[in-house]
């Protein structure tokens, strides 16, 4: 069956710019993460959505950042005013349910000129 | 202190060789995690345990929540084997993730 899907895979953008990230979590699954892993270091949480509610989002680095999910499906990573600092690889999952195995999509890579 | 720790950092070893590697922490957790991170960026998970030990071809994973210690064993060691490992900490709400271990196996 599908695993978890991110798009686009590849993002380049200049400074100031906003970019959109999507996460299509596997199907029938409540819970949807996002994480990032910048360059040489280690991942890090963002953002935790239980169905389409967000009860975690002490991970998100700034203002700058903000997510939502609808459907409880779908999700979207919005990052206004891109950074250089911004620029990383944005990992979403999604599991079953908040106490199950999560399933890791590929990624969007993004880099700010 | 950061809340989970992994050893070692890197770590090389020949086909064939049985691999172990580390991982300590030091909070209260609803379940470890191991995970894989292939070459190319992609993670897969490889055991979510809570308790005891489980198996998976040649892959062992424990956990001694008094101590809180878990191990990760590779048995007959590939190539195919060498990825980052990493260890993440499970609570309700999200993954705290282990810096990771470097694994190279060598022909």
């Amino acid at each position: 069956g599908a695993g978890v899907s991110q798009s686009p895979s590849n993002k380049v953008t200049e400074k100031g710019k906003d970019v959109e990230l999507r996460c299509d979590p596997i199907s029938g699954h409540t819970a949807l993460y996002w994480y990032r892993q910048s360059l040489g270091q280690g991942l890090e949480f963002l953002i935790y959505f239980q169905g389409n509610s967000a009860p975690d989002k002490s991970g998100l680095p700034s203002d700058r950042f903000s997510a939502e999910r609808t459907g409880g499906s779908v999700s979207t990573l919005t990052i206004q005013r891109t950074q250089q600092e911004d620029s990383a690889v944005y990992l979403c999952a999604s599991s079953f349910d908040r106490s199950n195995e999560q399933f890791f999509g590929p990624g969007t890579r993004l880099t700010v000129l | 202190k950061n809340e989970v720790e992994q050893s070692p950092q890197n770590l090389t070893a020949q086909e064939g060789e049985f691999i172990t590697i580390n991982c300590s922490y030091s909070v209260g957790i609803s379940a470890l995690h191991w995970l894989q991170q292939h070459p190319g960026g992609g993670i897969v998970s490889l055991f979510m345990l809570s308790s005891g030990k489980k198996k998976h071809g040649r892959l062992i994973a424990t956990i001694n929540i008094q101590e809180k210690h878990s191990s990760l064993h590779i048995t007959a060691s590939h190539p195919r084997d060498s990825a980052v490992y990493i260890c993440a900490l499970g609570s309700a709400r999200q993954l705290t993730f282990g810096s990771g271990t470097q694994l190279t196996v060598l022909p």
